[in-house]
């Protein structure tokens, strides 16, 4: 299994309080994902980080930010909650070949309930 | 248009049926392409992948890619209950990896 580790695993917190979720790797890996997952839409990315200090927005970027100081953090943080974050979010980690290839891995998903 | 369409299903089918799993996509860029399997509560774990189009075959699964109809499929033979789960197609752009909503799959002893 790849070495991905979300943290915290669930958390219920309040609208317009501040949220940081965490994704931490041991697999050096360049690449760093945070996706959410709601039922009638899969997965869709939030950010995304080609390496450390690099991000770039993904299609439902709005209300989330993200920060990735060290190769194997990457941190995603909601200003100010609000209930249409409430969801689950995964970190994902890949590496790129000279093919262009390398698969995604997962981590176990970090279950945010915004009340 | 969604980049990947992806019927959410569910799907229940008895055991030791084969099962199929399709998933279309818009961008004739993708070249690479994958399906993920995901238990409930748990992550997607990849569960075969596939370079451009044509077939590969891993046991009991077998991936079809169709770039000229823009159509992935993943069969299933002597599916089992084990096999119960969300089954999600995904492809790969730039960095970027575009995924279908996702097919729940139910399969019953």
């Amino acid at each position: 299994d790849a070495g991905i580790t979300q943290s915290p695993r669930h958390k219920v917190t309040e609208t317009g309080t501040p949220v940081t979720l965490r994704c931490h790797q041991t697999e050096n890996h360049r690449y760093m994902y945070w996706y959410r997952q709601d039922p009638g839409h899969g997965l869709r990315l939030i950010h995304y980080s080609y390496g450390v200090k690099d991000t770039d927005k993904g299609e439902v970027s709005d209300g989330y930010s993200v920060s990735r100081s060290k190769t194997e953090d990457f941190l995603l943080t909601l200003e100010s909650a609000t209930s249409s974050q409430t969801s689950v979010y995964f970190c994902a980690i890949s590496e790129r070949d000279r093919w262009d290839t390398g698969e995604l891995f997962f981590g176990e998903g970090s279950r945010l309930t915004v009340l | 248009q969604k980049e990947v369409e992806q019927d959410p299903g569910p799907l229940s089918v008895p055991e030791g049926a084969i099962v199929s799993l399709n998933c279309t996509y818009s961008n004739s860029a993708f070249q690479y392409f994958m399906w993920y399997r995901q238990y409930s509560r748990k992550g997607p774990e990849l569960l075969m992948y596939t370079y451009s189009s044509g077939n590969k075959e891993d046991g009991r699964f077998t991936a079809q890619v169709d770039k000229s109809s823009k159509y992935i499929s993943l069969f299933i033979r002597d599916s089992q209950p084990s096999d119960s789960a969300t089954y999600l197609c995904a492809m790969k752009g730039f960095n970027k990896f575009y995924f279908g909503s996702g097919t729940k799959l139910n399969v019953k002893p």
